[in-house]
């Protein structure tokens, strides 16, 4: 059974940090392009960025809202997909997800951006 | 990028049948993908690559295309299907766009 764990949110100030992990779990982790979205409260779905696997580059995407102060980033070894989040505002309270391909998707954990 | 377009929200009566659009550029060019999501919870695939029904999705959803919209269909509509759903595709780069999300409500 696929799964997939997000862990990491919770409360910081603005011009804080925080990382986010997702471990997964039932496939073949090394293999997979993984992404995060987000939903900030009461909105609708955000994408924030992509990484590749490592035998298609390990190369990464953003969304322009977060390009430059978010990095996302994988341990295969661990099979686990991480988000660290930089210089974050208000704007960026919301659910993180981690999913894999859009098929299978984590639980989400809540982000909360407030002073 | 693109732009994704749905309807806020769209009303049926159980029994019926509800279609929800998803208008832009990307279509037909990339796929579509739709999702359903209920409150509090994550998203579920429910048609992938404009058609297609992942195992475990009842067929009474169903997904169609048309030059630059497409549609999720969901015929016999059942109280359980109240929810938000999104339609989602990709640019060449495989940058994820989604739509604004369209609320279902059942009378």
């Amino acid at each position: 059974e696929v799964q997939l764990v997000e862990s990491g949110g919770g409360l910081v100030k603005p011009g804080g940090s925080l990382r986010l992990s997702c471990a997964a779990s039932g496939f073949t982790f090394s293999d997979a392009s993984m992404r995060w979205v987000r939903q900030a409260p009461g909105k609708g779905l955000e994408w924030i960025g992509r990484i590749k696997s490592e035998t298609d580059g390990g190369t990464t995407d953003y969304a322009a809202p977060v390009k430059g102060r978010f990095t996302i980033s994988r341990d295969d070894s661990k099979n686990t997909l991480y988000l660290q989040m930089n210089s974050l505002q208000t704007e960026d309270t919301a659910v993180y997800y981690c999913t894999a391909g859009g098929g299978f998707w984590g639980q989400g954990t809540l982000v909360t951006v407030s002073s | 990028s693109y732009e994704l377009t749905q309807p806020p929200s769209v009303s049926v009566s159980p029994g019926q049948t509800a279609r929800i659009t998803c208008s832009g550029d990307a279509f037909p060019k990339q796929y579509a993908y739709w999702y359903q999501q209920k409150p509090g919870q994550a998203p579920v695939l429910m048609i992938y690559k404009d058609t297609e029904r992942p195992s475990g999705i009842p067929e009474r959803f169903s997904g169609s295309s048309s030059g630059t919209t497409v549609t999720l269909t969901i015929s016999g509509v059942q109280a359980e299907d109240e929810a938000d759903y999104y339609c989602q595709s990709a640019d060449s780069s495989g940058t994820w766009v989604f739509g604004g999300g369209t609320k279902l409500t059942v009378l």
